[in-house]
């Protein structure tokens, strides 16, 4: 599976944007990139994907880089809700296994 | 409409015991996923079904895990006999066919503590 690399932890500040990074720099041309985030004691909850172009949701931006060895995820307004675990995930067709790396821990100050 | 229904939410056995977790996907997803989560560590396939048949358990650890989905529907997943290292989460999730698919859902998960 295509890895990625995410940092440990990020912070923000509540109604602040927030941008999450993300490198993939082996990613292949059939290969999504998918966000997934994990509220504490939740199971895991999907955010955003996409492919080449950048995809906007009633949750949040993905801004991919032309070639597609980065992208970031873009929360428009941190709320205290959006504290979890943030998880890029390269996933190369619908039906292949979702793998999950150690994600980014998001910490929002009140 | 409905999540993805697991349980029980904790278990709490001794090593050597048996476990079973239960899942019920969201009504018409044919793929079902297992995942095991230990503290501090994203979540790790343990096995997919496509409807009733096996797809990919090349992580489940087969000489003491199991799982059916014996009607293409709710499934169960067993530990026996259970080891400390077993204790995580265990996360049950769902995804339609078509373009669907591109979408995991996840229950709450079953956290176990082996002692």
């Amino acid at each position: 599976d295509a890895k990625t690399t995410q940092p440990n932890s990020m912070e923000s500040n509540e109604e602040e944007p927030v941008h999450l990074p993300c490198n993939h720099s082996t990613i292949s041309g059939t290969d999504y990139i998918h966000w997934y985030r994990q509220l504490p004691s939740q199971g895991p909850e999907y955010v955003i994907h996409g492919l080449t172009s950048n995809v906007n949701n009633r949750m949040a931006s993905l801004a991919i880089a032309e070639d597609r060895k980065s992208s970031t995820l873009i929360l428009h307004r941190a709320t205290l809700r959006d504290a979890a675990v943030y998880y890029c995930i390269l996933r190369d067709q619908a039906n292949s296994k979702l793998t999950f790396g150690k994600g980014i821990t998001l910490s929002v100050r009140p | 409409e409905a999540g993805v229904a697991q349980s029980p939410r904790y278990k709490i056995i001794e090593k050597r015991q048996s476990v079973a977790f239960w899942c019920n996907p969201i009504s018409g997803h044919a793929t079902l996923y297992w995942y095991q989560q230990i503290l501090g560590q994203g979540p790790k396939l343990l096995i997919q079904f496509q409807n009733n048949g096996v797809v990919d358990d090349s992580q489940l650890p087969k000489d003491r895990f199991s799982a059916e989905r014996l009607k293409g529907v709710d499934s169960t997943l067993k530990i026996q006999p259970a080891k400390l290292e077993d204790s995580a989460v265990y996360l049950c999730a769902s995804s339609a066919q078509g373009w669907g698919a591109n979408v995991l859902t996840f229950g709450a998960g079953s956290r176990l503590t082996v002692l």
